[in-house]
């Protein structure tokens, strides 16, 4: 299957930590790459593979991968971060790439 | 400093053409794969095709193969996306992006500011 699935939406409580996930074959292949997009703003890049941050990324991202899941966490949420989150990786193909189907990350 | 800068806002009919723009500088135009990433209203994003400006080869989704043309100059560093017939389901902000590419891995690491286009009688 070339898709990406992650959860619609999860809630996270000021200053606790959430774990964003995404499952897809592709991901026992091929590392993930995370995005965050608030309303009316273009995606930002914010993390990808194994815990690899781009410059300016705070240090409470981070990720990880396990077989057929990647997963994004934030330790210690703050107001900034809500916002929506979409995996990115190839398709089973390798041929091209995907999107996941975007998380809702709410802090309450 | 890198940037991507896109063409504006388009309002157009169903069955006219049109022709978008992201305009690339603070790097080699001709080393980096650039991508375009669809988002319709209120949904997510999509992977649409990438083109890699050295050798102008291109790869287009399934998804998107045969809807859009993918294309670049890199005599003045600009990517284009292109339609020669719009639909009112073409309506969605368009993105483009820079991608780094790896063995297990790929990434758009810079982003343009999206361009809007609207298609409606």
């Amino acid at each position: 299957s070339s898709e990406l699935t992650q959860d619609p939406a999860v809630s996270v409580a000021l200053g606790q930590t959430v774990k964003i996930t995404c499952q897809g074959d592709s991901l026992r292949s091929y590392s993930a790459s995370w995005y965050q997009q608030k309303p009316g703003q273009a995606p930002v890049f914010v993390m990808y593979g194994k815990n690899n941050r781009p410059s300016g990324i705070p240090d409470r991202f981070s990720g990880s991968s396990s077989g057929n899941t990647a997963s994004l966490t934030i330790t210690g949420a703050q107001a900034e971060d809500e916002a929506d989150y979409y995996c990115n990786s190839r398709d089973g193909s390798g041929n091209h790439g995907v999107f996941g189907t975007g998380t809702k990350v709410t802090v309450l | 400093e890198v940037q991507l800068v896109q063409s504006g806002a388009e309002v157009k009919k169903p069955g006219e053409s049109l022709k978008i723009s992201c305009k690339n500088s603070g790097y080699s135009f001709t080393s980096y794969w650039i991508g375009w990433v669809r988002q319709m209203p209120g949904k997510g994003l999509e992977w649409m095709g990438i083109i890699y400006p050295g050798d102008s080869d291109t790869r287009y989704s399934p998804s998107f193969q045969g809807q859009v043309t993918i294309s670049a100059d890199k005599s003045i560093s600009t990517a284009y996306l292109q339609w020669s017939s719009l639909k009112a389901s073409d309506t969605a902000m368009y993105y483009c992006a820079r991608l780094t590419v790896g063995a297990t891995f790929v990434y758009f690491d810079y982003w343009g500011q999206g361009t809007l286009v609207t298609v409606s009688s």
